[in-house]
């Protein structure tokens, strides 16, 4: 069965530090992978795509990293500021042509002043 | 662009009521869906559209029933409403189904009583 695991469940950070969220995925075939922003009350934005060939992939202050060999992919932000407090989910796509989309949980990041 | 629009933000039905949840976009996305968001769980895929007049189920459709008469508008039909449908929903488009680049509404926040 597709599953993607996403850690922590929750975080609180100082304004300004970094912090790395984590996705692993039992998804096969495996086409790309996904972080969305998702605000109180808002629908998921998305932040960056990735596939098969990329390892890291950057949208401002958000890193993006993947490991297709152990299934693994990191959210890490720089210098956080009081917006970036939102839930953020991975997203595992599979399959070519009929994708199929797996959803994380999400992790729920507080930052705090 | 307004993006992908849902209405309304917030319902609440009595048991075995039926109601329609409204999406439209107007980006002229051919792949339309609708997911939902429960504590705990990833978005589930309900039903979905890769044009008009085309709609099929996806991971959870029961209770649920879909149309596609144009390109823009997906609406989501509860036909006697449950408890267990107590739910956020989510509508969703893009280009096509393996588009990476997903445009979620703001969701409806749905109570059964």
């Amino acid at each position: 069965k597709n599953q993607v695991e996403q850690s922590p469940q929750s975080l609180i950070i100082l304004e300004g530090k970094n912090c790395t969220l984590q996705c692993n995925y039992t998804v096969s075939p495996f086409s790309n992978l996904r972080w969305y922003k998702q605000d109180t009350g808002r629908g998921p934005v998305s932040l960056t795509i990735m596939t098969f060939s990329e390892n890291t992939k950057s949208n401002g202050r958000y890193t993006a990293t993947l490991d297709a060999d152990t299934k693994q992919s990191s959210l890490h932000i720089t210098a956080s500021q009081l917006s970036d407090s939102a839930s953020y989910i991975c997203v595992v796509s599979s399959q070519f042509g009929n994708e199929k989309l797996t959803f994380g949980t999400g992790t729920r990041l507080t930052i705090i002043p | 662009n307004a993006g992908v629009t849902q209405t309304p933000k917030f319902q609440v039905l009595k048991t075995g009521q039926s109601m329609t949840l409204q999406c439209a976009q107007d980006m002229n996305h051919e792949y339309m869906s609708w997911y939902r968001q429960d504590p705990g769980m990833g978005l589930r895929l309900i039903h979905y559209s890769v044009g008009a007049g085309i709609t099929d189920q996806g991971e959870v459709p029961n209770g649920y029933n879909v149309s596609r008469s144009t390109t823009e508008d997906f609406p989501l039909r509860l036909l006697s409403a449950a408890p267990s449908q107590t739910s956020v929903y989510f509508c969703a488009s893009s280009h096509n189904r393996g588009d990476t680049e997903a445009f979620f509404g703001q969701g409806t926040r749905l109570t059964v009583v």
